[in-house]
C-alpha cells in the first residue's frame, strides 16, 4: 500500500541511451511532480502535472519529457543521455487545496550514465 | 522569487545532545513551512509542518515554529539519537496545494554514540 512508488530505483546505463523512469500514486492526488536532486543533495523542481496537464517546465532541456497518461501516473523519458544526468529522481504528489501544499515522494530513482 | 536559507553542515552530535538546525525564508505571501528528513539512501519523508504564523509542528520528539516576525522555521530537538543520522530539508510551499516545493540545501547530521 505504498503511497508513491517509482520504478525502477536503480538506473545504470551508457551515454548517449535512452531511459524511461516510471511514478504512480494511489493518494488520490491531483498534482504530480518531478525533482531532481544532484550529487550535493541539492534539490529542484524539474516539471509539474495538475490533472494529467503540464503546469511547470523549469528550463530542463528537451531530452526530458514527462508524461502523464491519467492523474495517478507520471512518468519521466530522457533521450540521449548525458553524464551530467547522473542524479536521484524524485517523484512527488500533493492535492490542489489540500494538506496545505504538503506533498508525499516517491523512494526516488537512482541513476548512473557510465 | 521564494527562498530558503538553512545552515549548512555536517553538523556532528554526541547522543543525547541538543540540535537545532537553523531555517529562513523568503516568500510572497503566506507560504507553509516543512521539514523533510532524508535517511541514508532512501527517499524524503515529511518530519512535520506548520501552515501559519506561530503554528508548531512536532513530530519524533522534533519541533519547529512558524515565526513570520523573523520568517524562521528552525528545527529543534532536545536529545538526539544515533537513528536521528540523516540530511534535514527545509521547504516551503504555496498553500494552495499543487505549486512545487522550494527546497534549502540540505544539512547532513551525524550523531555519534
Amino acid at each position: 500500500d505504498t503511497a508513491v512508488s517509482q520504478t525502477p530505483k536503480y538506473l545504470v546505463t551508457q551515454m548517449g541511451n535512452d531511459k524511461s523512469i516510471k511514478c504512480e500514486q494511489n493518494l488520490g492526488h491531483d498534482t504530480m511532480y518531478w525533482y531532481k536532486q544532484d550529487s550535493k543533495k541539492f534539490l529542484k523542481i524539474m516539471f509539474s502535472y495538475n490533472n494529467k496537464e503540464l503546469i511547470i517546465n523549469e528550463t530542463v532541456p528537451n531530452r526530458f519529457s514527462p508524461k502523464s497518461p491519467d492523474k495517478a501516473h507520471l512518468n519521466l523519458h530522457i533521450n540521449s543521455l548525458e553524464l551530467g544526468d547522473s542524479a536521484v529522481y524524485f517523484c512527488a504528489s500533493s492535492q490542489r487545496g489540500g494538506s496545505h501544499g504538503t506533498q508525499y515522494f516517491g523512494p526516488g530513482t537512482r541513476l548512473l550514465v557510465l | 522569487g521564494d527562498s530558503v536559507t538553512q545552515m549548512e553542515g555536517p553538523v556532528t552530535l554526541s547522543e543525547e545532545a541538543c540540535l537545532t538546525i537553523n531555517c529562513t525564508y523568503t516568500a510572497t505571501g503566506y507560504p507553509s513551512l516543512f521539514w523533510y528528513v532524508q535517511y541514508p539512501g532512501e527517499g524524503l519523508q515529511l518530519l512535520l509542518k506548520a501552515t501559519k504564523a506561530d503554528d508548531k509542528g512536532s513530530n519524533k520528539g522534533f519541533e519547529a515554529t512558524y515565526r513570520k516576525e523573523t520568517t524562521s522555521f528552525h528545527l529543534e530537538k532536545g536529545s538526539v539519537q544515533v537513528s536521528d543520522s540523516a540530511v534535514y530539508f527545509c521547504a516551503l510551499s504555496d498553500r494552495g496545494g499543487n505549486t512545487p516545493l522550494v527546497f534549502g540545501k540540505g544539512t547532513r547530521l551525524s550523531v555519534i554514540a
